[in-house]
């Protein structure tokens, strides 16, 4: 079975540009949850999504969105760049995200995105 | 590694010995604990997880204690290999409605040969 998918693996940007990173969960999970990995801060919560739903949010400014399609695919999107963006930009999928029976969420490698 | 900080605390052990990593939650109302591992160059991965109806959960080679008096919560790693070099870190649920994992702030283990 294959693992968590994050594509591209790294990208340059500069300040001002826009990105956006995508992310394929395992094949049945429906749950789609990011983060963002920085020295400084740590591993932060970005966003969780299921059923092409966004189900919460974490304490970041409007320039990060995402979105979730029909096949459970992610992706997020960053605008307007900024030099503390830089990051590795973490994908995690898990079957439904049910609370009540918590399932296990699985990680991708990440995109490490620069940003000059 | 390239995903982790530059200074975590850190852990070394000589290979054999047991490995204890230590971690403070934040939200006395988390109802489920995790601990990741995460190597150079990789994603976190799922070492092992306990619910806060339990106090110590065993897998192979590890074993999770959860202390929820003192908000405390460790990973004890059994006759700890090389290959068990890496970050380590925590995560909770929060105990809110919501699906996301808030980690700590990890501990790098380093195994000595």
């Amino acid at each position: 079975k294959a693992g968590v998918t994050q594509t591209p693996r790294y990208l340059i940007k500069t300040r001002g540009q826009q990105v956006t990173l995508s992310c394929s969960p395992i094949s049945g999970h429906r749950s789609v949850s990011w983060y963002q990995q920085t020295p400084g801060q740590g591993l932060q919560f970005l966003f969780e999504y299921f059923s092409e739903t966004q189900r919460n949010k974490g304490n970041f400014p409007g320039r990060f969105s995402g979105r979730q399609f029909s096949n459970s695919r992610s992706e997020m999107n960053v605008s307007t760049l900024e030099l503390g963006d830089s990051a590795l930009y973490l994908c995690a999928s898990s079957l439904d995200g049910d609370r009540a029976t918590y399932n296990e969420q699985f990680f991708g490698p990440g995109t490490r995105l620069t940003v000059l | 590694g390239e995903s982790v900080g530059l200074h975590l605390p850190t852990l070394s052990v000589q290979e054999g010995d047991n490995s204890i990593i230590n971690c403070a939650y934040s939200n006395s109302a988390s109802d489920y604990f995790i601990w990741y591992k995460q190597e150079s160059g990789k994603g976190p991965q799922f070492i092992i997880d306990i619910r806060s109806n339990m106090d110590k959960r065993q897998g192979q080679r590890v074993t999770v204690l959860l202390n929820k008096t003192v908000k405390h919560l460790s990973l004890q790693i059994a006759a700890t290999q090389p290959g068990d070099s890496a970050v380590y870190f925590c995560a909770e649920t929060g105990g809110d409605s919501s699906y996301k994992l808030i980690f700590g702030s990890g501990t790098r283990l380093l195994v000595r040969p």
